[in-house]
Parts: structure tokens; sequence; C-alpha cells
């Protein structure tokens, strides 16, 4: 049973470009939770999916950031317009949701942004 | 409202003694309550969680942690100290209850180095 998969796991971009990053849930998982990490910071929660429905975006910066969750494919958390303070690591995590998980989530390895 | 509060950003510790990670969280709904354990460059892996019943909770690598709800901690321990457990250390905090289901909240983390 594979784990959460994300890709890239490294991704450079310049300023002004976009970046996109997905993340594949665990094997019949179907909520999807996606964290930043900035240097010396613990992670962020940032925004919470189900399967073609953003169910809790509280830690989304307001402007240039999105992310989706389809019917089919992968979680997609896009960046327009990177900056430098972009830069960080993003970990996707899912969960089963199921009264019994505990809400336990189980985490990716991570794709770490560095923007020049 | 939910917070986490890691005393000490970095502890250092001579391999085979006593761990000793602390976390005190503050949450208005029983909280449940994880430690999760990142190596450079890589995602993070839990190491326990307490949800309900025993108190002592007992996770992977030989690490446990106490639920004090009088004192609002759950600090982890391990009786002596391994080289591999070099790493860093995150608990996170979240509820079953009302909008915070599954997001968790991290605290900024401790940097466990073991001397030989």
């Amino acid at each position: 049973n594979a784990g959460v998969m994300q890709n890239p796991r490294h991704l450079v971009r310049r300023r002004g470009q976009e970046a996109r990053l997905r993340c594949s849930p665990m094997k019949g998982h179907s909520h999807v939770y996606w964290y930043r990490q900035l240097p010396e910071e613990g992670l962020k929660f940032m925004v919470y999916l189900q399967k073609e429905n953003i169910i809790d975006e509280s830690g989304m910066p307001k402007e240039r950031f999105s992310a989706e969750f389809p019917k089919e494919g992968p979680s997609i958390l896009r960046i327009q317009q990177v900056v430098r303070g972009d830069s960080a690591a993003y970990f996707c995590a899912s969960s089963p949701r199921s009264r019994n998980s505990g809400n336990t989530i189980y985490f990716g390895e991570g794709s770490w942004l560095t923007v020049v | 409202a939910q917070s986490v509060t890691q005393l000490g950003s970095h502890v250092s510790v001579s391999e085979g003694a006593l761990v000793l990670l602390r976390c005190n969280y503050s949450s208005s709904v029983p909280p449940y309550l994880f430690w999760y354990v990142q190596y450079p460059n890589q995602g993070l892996q839990l190491l326990l969680k307490y949800t309900t019943g025993a108190t002592l909770v007992k996770g992977i690598n030989g690490f446990e942690a106490e639920f004090k709800k009088s004192e609002t901690s759950f600090h982890l321990t391990k009786p002596s100290a391994h080289m591999s457990d070099a790493a860093e250390y995150f608990c996170a905090v979240t509820s079953n209850y009302g909008g915070s289901q599954g997001n968790l909240i991290f605290g900024k983390g401790t940097k466990l180095s073991v001397k030989p």
C-alpha cells in the first residue's frame, strides 16, 4: 500500500512563475491536507479538501494560492507569480477520516520549492 | 482555538541518556495529541498519538508519551537515546469537534541531537 505520493520533490522557479505541486493520497483516503513548512518553523495548515470540495482553506494566503482535489487525479496546490517568500517545504497529508482513525493523518515526503 | 508550545527548540543528550521533549497544549475541547518525527529533507512520520483511553501511550522506536490533562502536557520520553534518534520532533493537537476536525496544529519543533 503506497503512502502519500508527492511530486515533484524539488522544484525551482524564478520569481513571477507558477508552481504546481501534486499529491496522490494513500489508497482508500478521500481527504487531503496541505501544510507549509518555512525554514526554522513548524508546519502550518493551509487547506483541507475532499474530492471536488474545499472544506477549510483558513490557512491559505488570500492571493496567488489555490488548491483543488478533482474527482479524478491528484490534488494540486498552485502558486501563481511566486515570490522569494514562497520558498518552503510543502507537505501533503491524507486521512480516511473514519472516527476510528483518531484523526490520524499520514504525510508525504514533501515538495521543496525554491524561488530564485 | 488550539495551540501547542514545545519548550526548547534544541535538546542535546548523550547516547544512552534519557530523552525528554516537552509539549504543552491549549484546547477548549478534548484534544487529540500527536508526536511526529522528521529526518532531514523527509516527511513526517507518526511516532504516537493519544485520542482517548489510556493516558500513557507507547509508540515506535521505544518512545512513549503521557497525556496529563491537569498539566495540559504531552511530553515525549525515551529511556535510552540512540544515535539514530537525532531528528526534529513535532508535537501536534487537533480534536474531533467542530471546525478543527483533522486539522493539526503543530508546535515549532524540537531538534534532538545525540552525542556519542
